[in-house]
């Protein structure tokens, strides 16, 4: 079965420290990659995505992620946090089925991210 | 634009009931798919509807059923209730693209099942 693994459940970070969140994938076929956020009492929101193309990524609130595919790997970085970055983030893949044209989802279980100011 | 809008935000269930979480999509979006989040987990996908019909189904049983309308909105039913369901239950909605790519997918705020 496809898993996520993100290996980093708990990060603490002080401001202007640099972020690495890692995200594993295990399922070798064509993939869909996601970044989602979720901020203390709000819901899940995009923070970048990829589909094809140039493998570095960039999204919101200066995040990018680099897609490796040789290591079926999608991390997340950041070189500079701030306190209002504290949040849970969970990466998520989207396993394609040529049987059904379609793609089932798969999320790893989040890491909370904690920046102290 | 109204997002993603789910209804109710809280509900509490005894073991056995059953109950039925509402969702409506982003306007645009013509595609539902439903999450089970446990505490401290990811969001697990349950099934997607489009088209009033269940698209895809996650590792879930047949007491976890759905339906779409033609609205787009759309419903996911739990019948005898157990204690591990409770959990927060998350729609996402999305426009439907044929072919090798999926489109992003926009999640609501979640109903908070509890069962007891």
């Amino acid at each position: 079965a496809q898993s996520v693994s993100q290996h980093n459940h708990h990060v603490i970070l002080s401001e202007a420290a640099s972020l690495e969140l890692g995200c594993n994938y295990s399922y070798g076929g064509t993939v869909n990659l996601f970044w989602y956020v979720q901020y203390p009492g709000q819901h899940l929101q995009l923070l970048l995505k990829y589909f094809s193309g140039d493998p570095l990524v960039k999204g919101i609130k200066g995040f990018e992620a680099e897609f490796i595919k040789s290591k079926f790997s999608f991390n997340l970085r950041k070189p500079s946090v701030q306190w209002s970055d504290t949040a849970e983030y969970f990466c998520a893949v989207m396993r394609f089925l040529a049987s059904g044209g379609s793609y089932i989802p798969t999320f790893g279980r989040g890491t909370s991210l904690i920046v102290h100011p | 634009d109204a997002g993603v809008t789910q209804s109710p935000t809280h509900l509490i269930k005894t073991r056995g009931q059953q109950v039925t979480l509402r969702c409506s999509p982003k306007s645009g979006h013509d595609t539902v798919s439903w999450y089970q989040q446990a505490l401290g987990q990811g969001p697990q996908f349950i099934f997607q509807y489009y088209e009033e019909e269940e698209r895809q189904r996650g590792n879930f049983p047949d007491r976890f059923s759905g339906h779409q309308f033609p609205n787009y909105s759309s419903e996911l039913n739990v019948n005898a209730l157990l204690l591990g369901d409770s959990a927060l239950y998350l729609c996402a909605s999305s426009r439907y693209r044929p072919g090798r790519r999926t489109d992003t997918q926009y999640f609501g705020p979640g109903t908070r099942l509890t069962v007891l």
